[in-house]
């Protein structure tokens, strides 16, 4: 069974901090996408990596694939209230029919 | 228009009744699924369907039934419920099913208590 595990399961910030958010597993997966959830509604992509050592920006959003394709990391750049919710890892593995392993949560409160 | 829409909401009932979810996407998409978020807020597939055929079918008590009438739609009909199946249950679709890389597009859940 593939796992993935997050890392902090919580996080309280300030506005205006940086933060690191880790998606980790003994697997490798072909793709890896993450989502972030707000209360009452559904998780929604915000990237896809699927080449190892790859790195993708979005705005004040940082996205990186490990080298071995085993573990992620999203890093935000001065948060911002905004930011709050819950960020969900999900790796991917071609040919298992599209279905993806979620992570287990991050869930990030930025405060005033 | 929303894209991935389920209903209802909010589904409370009690122990042994059964019910049923609705979900429709109008993406055009090949692919549905059926998600479900424990309380710990993990999320874990169920059912998946591609072209209305199911294609994955987790571990899953039988109680649970998926239906897909058509690519556009797949419900959930759950019999005699358990306390154990209160949770949040996802629908959600992706354009190339097969393709591990395929981004979902999530309802925004339909939350059932059963009491």
């Amino acid at each position: 069974t593939q796992l993935l595990e997050q890392s902090p399961q919580f996080l309280s910030i300030q506005e205006g901090e940086n933060l690191t958010v880790y998606c980790n597993s003994s697997s490798v997966f072909s793709s890896l996408q993450w989502y972030r959830q707000e209360p009452g509604e559904g998780p929604v992509l915000l990237v896809t990596v699927v080449t190892g050592g790859e790195v993708k920006k979005l705005k004040r959003l940082t996205f990186q694939f490990g080298d071995a394709r085993k573990d992620s990391s999203l890093h935000i750049t001065a948060a911002q209230p905004g930011d709050t919710g819950l960020y969900l890892c999900a790796g991917g593995v071609a040919g298992t029919a599209s279905k993806l392993t979620f992570g287990t949560g991050t869930r990030l409160q930025v405060t005033l | 228009d929303t894209a991935v829409s389920q209903t209802p909401k909010y589904l409370v009932t009690q122990m042994g009744n059964d019910k049923s979810i609705k979900c429709e996407q109008n993406l055009g998409h090949d692919t549905m699924y059926w998600y479900k978020q424990d309380s710990k807020k993990f999320l874990k597939i169920m059912f998946s369907y591609n072209n209305k055929e199911l294609i994955i079918n987790e571990t899953v008590p039988n109680r649970f039934s998926p239906k897909s009438p058509d690519k556009a739609h797949l419900n959930l009909h759950i019999n005699s419920l358990e306390l154990g199946d209160s949770a949040v249950y996802f629908c959600a679709s992706s354009q190339f099913g097969g393709h591990y890389n395929s981004p979902l597009h999530f309802g925004n859940g339909t939350r059932l208590t059963v009491t």
